[in-house]
């Protein structure tokens, strides 16, 4: 029984290029929750979605940064003309139920996104 | 909105003792408390979790508190061991906002 699938591990881009971020929720969740984390930090929202729908992306930046979670395959967070300043790592979690934000996630291995 | 912070971001305990990591949060509209471990290089890993109608949950080992006259959390762990050594998370939110972390306590236990 597979818990979140996140691709690649490990993920070298240099400046200006594009970062496709992929991640496989649990077998049977429906609910793809994308955040981001800095060395030394804690987690840092970016956006909930549901397949094919984006709930909330209220910790998105504006610019260079899209994410879905289309019908069928994995979800993806697309990060255009990478900047050095989106070096981080990259989460997914999943959960099983609808509507609710006050349930525990299950997170993936996460990507870490190094931009030269 | 809400923001959690954790007490201390190092912890050293000696193998066996108990250990506790505090956290406090801010809304007191907050209505959903969890706590997660990251071990270096993985993901966040859930520990336990408890809701506001609750004071206090008890798992395997652990121990989570909740005091909301003080918008105060804290995690026990129980005979701690060097497999308990990680940075420990714990995050909040209420019915519709999602999950805030705070920052993390390194824990390290002491053979």
């Amino acid at each position: 029984n597979a818990g979140v699938m996140q691709n690649p591990r490990h993920l070298v881009r240099r400046r200006g290029q594009e970062a496709r971020l992929r991640c496989s929720p649990v077998k049977g969740h429906s609910h793809v929750y994308w955040y981001r984390q800095l060395p030394e930090e804690g987690l840092k929202f970016m956006v909930y979605l549901q397949k094919e729908n984006i709930i909330d992306e209220s910790g998105m930046p504006k610019e260079r940064f899209s994410a879905e979670f289309p019908k069928e395959g994995p979800s993806i967070l697309r990060i255009q003309q990478v900047v050095r300043g989106d070096s981080a790592a990259y989460f997914c979690a999943s959960s099983p139920r609808a509507g609710l934000f006050n349930e525990k996630l299950f997170f993936g291995s996460g990507t870490q996104l190094s931009v030269l | 909105g809400e923001s959690v912070g954790l007490h201390l971001p190092t912890l050293s305990v000696q193998e066996g003792d108990n250990s506790i990591i505090n956290c406090a949060y801010s809304n007191s509209a907050s209505d959903y408390f969890i706590w997660y471990k990251q071990e270096s290089g993985k993901g966040p890993q859930f520990i336990i979790d408890i809701r506001s109608n609750m004071d206090k949950r008890q798992g395997q080992r652990v121990t989570v508190l909740l005091n909301k006259t003080v918008k105060h959390l804290s995690l026990q762990i129980a005979a701690t061991q060097p497999g308990d050594s990680a940075v420990y998370f714990c995050a909040a939110n209420s019915g519709n906002t999602p999950l805030v972390f705070g920052k993390g306590t390194r824990l390290s236990v002491i053979a």
